[in-house]
């Protein structure tokens, strides 16, 4: 059973759509990476946070340390969004386990 | 500023043949991280060097596999006998320092492919 769990695992939108990516982990206790991956293979980090919300752009990232849930926002999203983004533990020894990852794509 | 970077970008090998990943961290970055994706599949961490400090190797999937980080730098990731179950995508990353605080950045990965 992976510690780290992602919903949706597919999501379609429209573009211009707000989008939401769930994680539910169950062993870190202090913060979250989210991840993005293109097509091409490459990751790049979006977000490493602990508590609150983080904003970058149109990507908005909330945690609750409590429920050790975290949820990865896109509002007016882009077709460019088109990717798969991956929220990661980091556990307790810097060790990073992944979720299996959203594979989202947003059509013009 | 130069980021991570891995080589060779792409390897296919004959099954039973060992094979040699690099990964030349970003300057200054003492933790180093080794991952692999096999196709279809999540991410897995392998193996993470910090410093000097004896290496996290606790997620090696076999012995066949070993790496070693030369002048705290430079990172080469051995497979050993390849079968084909070792084909995947082995990603590098590198942060300034070890902890849940520090941003992994990583390399564009080398695809490993055993015939």
């Amino acid at each position: 059973k992976n510690e780290v769990e992602q919903s949706p695992q597919n999501l379609t939108a429209q573009e211009g759509e707000f989008i939401t990516i769930n994680c539910s982990y169950s062993v870190g206790i202090s913060a979250l990476h989210w991840l993005q991956q293109h097509p091409g293979g490459g990751i790049v980090s979006l977000f490493m946070l602990s508590s609150g919300k983080k904003k970058h752009g149109r990507l908005i990232a909330t945690i609750n340390i409590q429920e050790k849930h975290s949820s990865l926002h896109i509002t007016a999203s882009h077709p460019r969004d088109s990717a798969v983004y991956i929220c990661a533990d980091p556990t307790n020894t810097d060790k990073l386990i992944f979720g299996t990852g959203t594979r989202l794509q947003v059509f013009p | 500023g130069a980021g991570v970077s891995q080589s060779p970008s792409n390897k296919v090998t004959e099954k039973g043949k060992d094979v040699e990943l690099r990964c030349d961290p970003i300057s200054g970055h003492t933790a180093l991280y080794w991952y692999r994706q096999s196709l279809g599949q999540g991410l897995e961490f392998l193996i993470y060097f910090q410093g000097n400090s004896a290496p996290d190797k606790s997620g090696l999937p076999s012995d066949r596999f070993s790496a070693e980080r030369t002048g705290g730098s430079v990172s080469t990731l051995t497979i050993q006998r390849t079968q084909q179950e070792d084909s995947a995508v082995y990603l590098c990353a590198s942060s300034l320092a070890r902890g849940m605080s520090y941003e992994q950045y990583f390399g564009p990965g080398t695809r490993l492919t055993v015939t």
